[in-house]
């Protein structure tokens, strides 16, 4: 059974910690995303990763750092958490044929207060 | 810049309808377009492909039509049943790294 883990369900953090949220893939996928989702607003792409050290910023990536190091794993950073970076997170996964299903993680409510 | 839009934000339908869900794009021609379910509090799962050079694709009480000229793709839920409910995400994109979403329509089935 295919799985992209998400560390965390649900995180609480104050504003301005440094906050990672961490995402692990066991389907040996190239390409790796992170989104947010508020009310509204729908999925936003912040970074993604078509390989292992390779990063692209997505729509949204001001405020955010990633970093892939290795395959199975894509980590999103906050380097000074923000209230409004209050959000659903969820990480991605795909190969790289690229017209081929994603596969999300359970997602990761953050909170920052 | 790309664009997506699904019709709407919210639709309710009688249970046994048939729903009828809408993407469009704008400023960009896909290769292809993926439609996803999400549950609340979930991740989105996926559902369907469909390719450019495909007019239609069914899966069960599930079909997609994909109209390049139009620049939309319709969604069917064909006798709709309450467990249809959820929210649903159309993704057109094209081949390569970046991979991007419609807001959703969230669907409301009524017993």
């Amino acid at each position: 059974d295919v799985k992209v883990t998400q560390s965390s369900r649900y995180l609480v953090k104050r504003t301005g910690e440094k906050v990672f949220l961490e995402c692990v893939q066991d389907m040996d996928h190239e390409n790796m995303f992170w989104y947010r989702q508020d009310p509204g607003l729908g999925l936003r792409l912040i970074y993604f990763s078509y390989d292992v050290k390779m990063k692209e910023k997505g729509d949204i990536p001001e405020g955010y750092s990633v970093s892939r190091e290795k395959k199975e794993r894509f980590s999103l950073i906050l380097e000074s958490a923000s209230t409004n970076q209050t959000s659903m997170y969820l990480c991605a996964s795909r190969n790289r044929a690229g017209n081929t299903e994603a596969f999300f993680g359970q997602g990761t409510r953050l909170t920052v207060v | 810049s790309q664009k997506i839009e699904q019709n709407s934000e919210a639709l309710n339908i009688q249970e046994g309808k048939t729903a009828t869900l809408t993407c469009n794009y704008t400023n960009y021609s896909p290769a292809y377009l993926q439609w996803y379910r999400q549950d609340p509090g979930r991740g989105p799962v996926f559902l369907l492909l469909i390719r450019e050079n495909e007019k239609e694709k069914r899966k069960e009480r599930l079909k997609v039509t994909f109209d390049t000229t139009l620049k939309q793709s319709l969604f069917h839920i064909t006798a709709s049943q309450p467990a249809d409910s959820a929210t649903y995400l159309c993704a057109p994109n094209n081949y390569g790294q970046n991979f991007v979403f419609g807001p959703g329509t969230r669907l409301s089935v009524l017993p």
